[in-house]
C-alpha cells in the first residue's frame, strides 16, 4: 500500500490564484480529513469527510472547498489564495470499522502565498 | 470546547537518558482517545502511542510509555534510553467521536525534543 499520498510537495502561489491540493489513499478508509499546520499552532482541522459524497467543515474552513466523489480521493481547493493561507497542509485518513484506529497522515504540502 | 496543552515548547535530553513530555487536556467527555505523534524534520506525522480513556492501564510501546491520569486530565509521554533518532516535534492529541461517524481530533502546539550525543 502507498498509504496516504499528497501532491504537490511544495507550491508557491500569488495572491488571488486558485489551486487544488490532491490527496489519495489506497487503504479503503471511509474517513478523510485536511489539516493545516502553522508555526506554534499545532494542527487544525479544515474539512473532513465520513464517506463518498459526505463532507463537513472543521475548525478553520474559510477559503477552502472540498469534495469527495470517490472513497480514495479528497481534494482541497483554495478558491482565491491569500497570504494567510501560507502553511503546511496535511491530509489524513482513518478506518472507521473500530473506534481504536488512528489517523494516517500524508507527507504534507508546503504552500506559500506571496 | 476541548483543548490540549503542552506546556514545554522545547526539551532536551542526553542520549541514553530518560525524558518526560507533558500534556494536559480539557474535556467533559468520558469516552475518548489520546495520542502522541512524532514529527521529524521530514514532516511526516508518525503515531507513537495511543491510550483509550476507559483503560486504567498505561500504554507502552517499546521505549515509549505514558502516564495517564484521567481525573487530573494528564497524559505525559516518557521516552526511555533516548536515541538520536528520537529528536523531533512531539504532538499530544485528543480525540472523541461525534454523531454520524465524524470525530474531533485536537492537537497541542507541540514540544520540540533535542537529543544530545
Amino acid at each position: 500500500n502507498a498509504g496516504v499520498t499528497q501532491t504537490p510537495k511544495f507550491q508557491v502561489l500569488k495572491t488571488g490564484q486558485s489551486m487544488t491540493l490532491q490527496c489519495a489513499q489506497d487503504m479503503n478508509h471511509e474517513y478523510m480529513s485536511w489539516y493545516r499546520q502553522d508555526p506554534g499552532m499545532g494542527l487544525r482541522l479544515i474539512h473532513y469527510s465520513v464517506g463518498a459524497g459526505i463532507t463537513d467543515q472543521g475548525e478553520v474552513p474559510n477559503g477552502y472547498n472540498v469534495s469527495r466523489s470517490t472513497t480514495e480521493d479528497f481534494p482541497l481547493r483554495l478558491l482565491s489564495a491569500a497570504p494567510s493561507q501560507t502553511s503546511v497542509y496535511f491530509c489524513a485518513s482513518r478506518y472507521t470499522g473500530a473506534w481504536r484506529y488512528e489517523q494516517y497522515f500524508g507527507p504534507g504540502t508546503r504552500l506559500t502565498v506571496t | 470546547a476541548q483543548t490540549v496543552t503542552q506546556s514545554q515548547p522545547e526539551m532536551s535530553v542526553q542520549e541514553a537518558e530518560t525524558v518526560t513530555l507533558s500534556c494536559t487536556y480539557d474535556t467533559s467527555e468520558s469516552d475518548y482517545y489520546l495520542f502522541w505523534y512524532k514529527q521529524p524534520p521530514s514532516r511526516q506525522m508518525i503515531l507513537v502511542i495511543r491510550q483509550e480513556a476507559y483503560k486504567q492501564q498505561n500504554a507502552t510501546e517499546n521505549r515509549f510509555s505514558v502516564n495517564f491520569q484521567k481525573a487530573a486530565k494528564s497524559f505525559s509521554l516518557k521516552i526511555s534510553d533516548s536515541q538520536l533518532g528520537d529528536a523531533a516535534m512531539y504532538f499530544c492529541a485528543y480525540r472523541n467521536q461525534l454523531r454520524g461517524g465524524s470525530e474531533k481530533l485536537v492537537f497541542g502546539k507541540g514540544t520540540k525534543l533535542t537529543v544530545n550525543p
